[in-house]
């Protein structure tokens, strides 16, 4: 089951601030951030192993709330080098991680 | 190597064709994964290596997509008389755990069937 996305896009200009929701509607092993740039490969952000579970990375951050199937990213103080597509992982299974749809975020100067 | 290397990088085949897609895992990492990108989409989990064993094949979409890792490293995808659905970025990953860890990913392999 796929998990789901919110919003699909965001634009921000440099400096603000920008929140993607990523929920399921199974219970999860762990939650997984990525971000892909255009015609590049994704790259790990974060993972989080716990309910509760807060980790941050440089002003990126993620929470996890097992108990709602949920997952935060936070994007604090963007820069332009933030922008790509945002995708989270749930792993419901053994081995198996899988992708929500993706939030394109845009950041102008 | 120092990466996760993908081959060939572009595919363009016509519809009926077989093709093979190679994937070189960070040395070392037990675990192996191929996902399928649609254009504006996510990545699709196709199946799972943990060695050289495949244990999870559920996402491959029909028996005309077969995965391999025999030695427990370098992987093959194989796709059976291409139809044009089957156009998409073609994905591997590698973790040096087991399960669903930290994946690296490759550049990938973008297939084209025409």
């Amino acid at each position: 089951q796929q998990p789901v996305q919110s919003p699909q896009a965001v634009i921000l200009r440099e400096g603000e601030d920008a929140v993607i929701n990523c929920s399921s509607s199974k219970a999860l092993y762990s939650v997984h951030w990525y971000r892909q740039k255009h015609g590049e490969a994704p790259v790990f952000l974060m993972i989080l192993l716990k309910g509760g579970e807060q980790k941050g990375h440089d002003k990126i951050s993620a929470s996890f709330n097992e108990k709602k199937q949920q997952s935060s990213l936070y994007l604090t103080a963007s820069q332009l080098s933030y922008s790509g597509t945002y995708f989270c992982g749930t792993v419901t299974s053994y081995g198996k991680l899988t992708f929500g749809q993706g939030t394109i975020l845009t950041v102008h100067p | 190597g120092a990466g996760v290397s993908q081959s060939p990088r572009y595919k363009v085949a016509k519809r009926g064709q077989d093709v093979a897609l190679r994937c070189d895992p960070i040395s070392g990492h037990v675990s192996l994964f191929w996902y399928q990108q649609a254009l504006g989409q996510g990545p699709e989990f196709l199946t799972y290596f943990q060695n050289e064993a495949q244990l999870d094949k559920s996402g491959l979409p029909s028996d005309r997509f077969f995965a391999e890792r025999p030695e427990g490293s370098v992987s093959t995808l194989k796709i059976q008389r291409t139809q044009q659905e089957d156009s998409a970025v073609y994905l591997c990953a590698s973790s040096g755990y087991s399960g669903a860890n930290v994946l690296t990913f490759g550049a990938g392999s973008r297939l084209t069937v025409l």
